[in-house]
């Protein structure tokens, strides 16, 4: 199957700094990317739908200004938290679609840790 | 709009025992309806998924899920647990535009 690659896997930051996220789909064009979210045991919360060349699209409740998304390219979308606080800890996980209908690959995931 | 209902946030089973894990679904439009595991501190790897065509879908490490539309459930099940299958499980579906919507998640515990 298509791989989809996050990085860094884990980072460390000091509260008030902004830490940026990468995922990259390593072998076909991802026409939209997807962020998620996950709290301890708990499900992916839908964060933002990006594609390519437009604005991100954000779900409600997510704060556009905090959560930066830009999906520049066909196989790079970036979040950045900025002026990160110990509540933005989390695990943050991508997914990328090819626009093939059922078709969507995820990334590792990213565990935040905002001291 | 489309959800997903995980029943039993935790379930344990023996090691041999079947594994079920229940997931049941609402959608307006034809589903495409996912299972995915999801090992600590790891991204999602899809077991198995539905799209059309046969009801009885099998994936990969000897898991398999029925799709009925009757009931509008999509249930995982293993015939015998193995260890390595402790993880936490997630059943999706898909709506337009590859928007997936997750349930809760099923903790498995396999007891030796």
């Amino acid at each position: 199957g298509a791989v989809v690659s996050q990085h860094p896997s884990r980072v460390i930051c000091k509260s008030g700094t902004s830490v940026k996220i990468e995922c990259r789909s390593l072998d076909f064009q991802a026409t939209t990317m997807f962020w998620y979210r996950q709290f301890p045991k708990q499900s992916l919360m839908l964060m933002a739908t990006s594609n390519e060349g437009s604005k991100a699209t954000y779900e409600q409740g997510v704060e556009k200004d905090k959560f930066l998304i830009n999906h520049a390219s066909l196989t790079l979308s970036t979040l950045t938290v900025t002026s990160a606080h110990p509540e933005d800890s989390s695990f943050y996980i991508c997914s990328a679609s090819n626009d093939r209908a059922g078709e969507l690959f995820f990334g590792e995931g990213s565990r935040l840790t905002v001291l | 709009a489309q959800s997903v209902t995980q029943l039993g946030s935790h379930v344990s089973v023996s090691e041999g025992a079947l594994v079920l894990l229940r997931c049941n679904y609402s959608s307006s439009v034809p589903p495409y309806l996912f299972w995915y595991v999801q090992y600590p501190n790891q991204g999602l790897q899809l077991l198995l998924k539905y799209t059309t065509g046969a009801t009885l879908v099998k994936g990969i490490n000897g898991f398999e899920a029925e799709f009925k539309k009757s009931e509008t459930s999509f249930h995982l099940t293993k015939p015998s647990a193995h260890m390595s299958d402790a993880a936490e499980y997630f059943c999706a579906v898909s709506g337009s535009g590859n928007q997936f919507y997750f349930g809760t998640g099923t903790s498995l515990t396999v007891i030796p």
